[in-house]
């Protein structure tokens, strides 16, 4: 079975302290890995899509890296706005289907 | 340009009522996602529309959800005789094909009294 486990379920920064969302996958194939901010009563919000081993993406403070079984989401001198659920999801290849597979999510906090 | 629109935002209605949640994708996507996200989870997929068909409805919990897209672009997700167990925020994505990037649109929370 498919199956996305983000670590950890919740983190408190202080303004300014970097640090990495991880998320582990098991799935049959990957077609390709994506990350989502999600807000408070909002729907998902895109940040990155990675495909293969080796691949990178960064926006602003966020960096996106994915290996063949985890991918981190790295946050560099992190402010409050960057405060949310950061969500991560995978295609799997096996089955035809096109759903999305999401893990729970970390609620990152950001105190100033 | 406009995003997913969903309506309504809330909605409240009393266990064993009938109730129509409608998604509006964003123009020219052609593939359209139903999931659902209790508190604390990620969201679960429900149903995927490509064009007017559901592609694949493996995710519907039982016969009391049904969803349609009879023109290729509005869905209505549509659930009879609501239990307590229903509520939950349903969102609704759209793609511009198949395993393309998915965009979310607010959400409709849902809640069974």
């Amino acid at each position: 079975e498919d199956q996305v486990t983000q670590s950890p379920e919740a983190l408190r920064l202080q303004e300014g302290e970097s640090s990495s969302l991880n998320c582990s996958y098991t799935v049959s194939g990957l077609r390709g890995l994506f990350w989502y901010r999600q807000d408070p009563g909002k729907g998902p919000e895109f940040l990155f899509t990675l495909y293969s081993a080796g691949e990178e993406k960064e926006k602003e403070r966020l960096k996106a890296t994915l290996t063949k079984k985890e991918s981190f989401l790295h946050i560099t001198a992190p402010k409050p706005e960057d405060s949310a659920t950061y969500l991560c999801a995978v295609y799997p290849s096996g089955g035809g289907s096109e759903k999305l597979v999401f893990g729970k999510g970390t609620k990152l906090t950001v105190n100033p | 340009g406009a995003g997913v629109s969903q309506t309504p935002s809330n909605k409240v209605t009393e266990k064993g009522k009938y109730v129509e949640l409608r998604c509006d994708p964003i123009s020219g996507h052609t593939a359209l996602y139903w999931y659902r996200q209790s508190l604390g989870q990620g969201p679960e997929f429900l149903i995927y529309f490509q064009g007017t068909g559901a592609a694949d409805d493996s995710g519907l919990p039982n016969d009391r959800f049904f969803a349609v897209r009879p023109e290729g672009s509005v869905s209505t997700l549509k659930i009879q005789r609501t239990e307590r167990g229903d509520s939950a925020v349903y969102l609704c994505a759209s793609s511009p094909g198949m395993t393309d990037t998915q965009y979310f649109g607010p959400g409709t929370r849902l809640t069974v009294l």
